[in-house]
């Protein structure tokens, strides 16, 4: 079964600050088709990054995705009040399309 | 722009069935596969079904496979879910998401609300 484990499930950072949120997946990721989506409250995803590292129409700069395989990570350099949400990431190369369970980054 | 707008979500009982819809507006949707994702209150995202641009490749997940169907009319633009068999845990909301060649979901919409409630 394929699972796709983010940690931490909460990150607690204050604007400004640089944040780490990891993605690892039980198998490896073909081709790396691993994705990045953002959540705020009552909102729909919103997608960030594909292809691990590819950044999507319109996304920030500050936004980076990296790694390969099984080890996947998404960082933002210098945190904006409005960067604060959830965030998951997703395998689309394949069914079934799982998503982590999603990390929660909350102001300090 | 793209536009996806879910439609038939309410209140149902266990054991019965419902029908959602997603309207497709802005880009040509018979070029590109769909899926349904699902979010219970409170819970991440849960990846439900995808159907390929022409309707001939349909995946599920275990959860909803031989209870939930989804279908498409390209001609109308339309994308469908079809739950039967309904049960607590299906009670969500429902998002329909865009998926483009080489791409992840990359256009959602605002999702309708399922509650599965006796």
């Amino acid at each position: 079964e394929f699972v796709l484990t983010q940690s931490p499930d909460t990150l607690s950072l204050s604007p400004g600050e640089r944040a780490t949120l990891s993605c690892r997946a039980s198998q490896s990721v073909g081709s790396n088709y691993l994705g990045w989506y953002q959540q705020k409250l009552g909102q729909a995803p919103r997608l960030l990054i594909y292809g691990a590292s590819t950044r999507a129409t319109g996304v920030p700069d500050r936004f980076s995705g990296s790694g390969s395989g099984t080890d996947f990570t998404l960082t933002i350099s210098r945190l904006e009040p409005e960067d604060f949400a959830v965030y998951y990431c997703q395998r689309y190369g394949a069914s079934p399309y799982i998503f982590g369970q999603g990390t929660r980054l909350e102001i300090k | 722009q793209v536009h996806l707008v879910e439609s038939g979500g309410g209140v149902v009982q266990p054991g019965t069935s419902l029908r959602l819809s997603c309207a497709a507006s802005g880009f040509t949707f018979s070029t590109v596969g769909m899926h349904w994702v699902r979010q219970a209150p409170g819970k991440g995202l849960d990846w439900v079904a995808v159907i390929s641009y022409d309707g001939n490749n349909k995946y599920y997940a275990d959860s909803v496979k031989g209870r939930f169907t989804i279908s498409r009319d390209n001609a109308k633009k339309m994308l469908f879910l079809q739950m039967n068999s309904l049960t607590t845990e299906d009670t969500a909301v429902y998002f329909c998401a865009r998926w483009s060649p080489l791409l992840p979901l990359d256009y959602w919409g605002q999702g309708t609300l399922v509650t599965v409630s006796s």
